[in-house]
């Protein structure tokens, strides 16, 4: 079945730098579109970005653009979250997902997430 | 950006009944040209990743029990939980999937009463 594990996150002061990762398995990764979500602690759901399948075209929510960076190694079945200049309001749990269609750019809402990687933001 | 309202905020229904949630979107999330609403619901159990319910509206995910059902189009969105049962106890979000960014609705907790 659909495996996805995320990891990397922890406590970094402000204006760093962190990189998450997200290991796939039981699904042929290099055909969906993958998806990056945040919750801040007693939140609700924040989309944080989008990459294609292929890696050839990305999309990020507002307030991430230009700090961080989705990747992706199909060769490896990983996913990447680069997150630069943190703010404390980028604590959160991090969670990938992968999207529901194959093939597709977008591939619709994710159905399949992993349990979060926490990240904590504060000096 | 598209807006998702939710409401209410929470409710409180006995086990059993019916429980309806309501969401709405600050502009259309219909494209004319398929006739799909772009539209999802969610459901997050405490401690749990969100688990998808309902795409396209209407549409139940696999696996998901029939007593879930959504409803609506265009801006107006419901979903329905036609018995409630002790594990649907959970926070509800719908998310729009038509335009970037994605948006999420702020969530409806559901409890028992």
């Amino acid at each position: 079945q659909v495996q996805l594990v995320e990891s990397g996150g922890g406590v970094v002061q402000p204006g760093t730098s962190l990189r998450l990762s997200c290991a796939a398995s039981g699904f042929t990764f290099n055909t969906y579109a993958m998806h990056w979500v945040r919750q801040a602690p007693g939140k609700g759901l924040e989309w944080v970005g989008l990459i294609s399948y292929d890696g050839s075209n990305k999309d990020y929510a507002d307030s991430v653009k230009g700090r961080f960076t989705i990747s992706r190694d199909n060769s490896k079945n990983t996913l990447s979250l680069q997150m630069n200049s943190l703010r404390p309001e980028d604590t959160a749990m991090y969670y990938c997902a992968r999207s529901l269609y194959s093939n597709t750019w977008y591939g619709g809402p994710p159905p399949s997430w992993g349990q979060g990687t926490l990240v904590t933001v504060s000096s | 950006d598209i807006v998702m309202t939710q409401s209410p905020d929470s409710l409180a229904v006995p086990l059993g009944e019916r429980a309806i949630i309501n969401c709405k979107s600050s502009q259309s999330v219909s494209y004319s040209s398929n006739n799909k609403n772009y539209l999802a619901w969610y459901r997050q159990k405490p401690g749990q990743p969100p688990e998808l319910l309902i795409y396209w509206a209407s549409t139940r995910e696999s696996g998901v029990p029939d007593r879930f059902s959504g409803s609506g189009s265009g801006t107006d969105f419901t979903l329905t939980i036609s018995s409630l049962q002790a594990e649907d106890v959970a926070v509800y979000y719908c998310q729009q999937y038509y335009s970037s960014p994605l948006t999420f609705g702020g969530g409806t907790k559901v409890e028992i009463k």
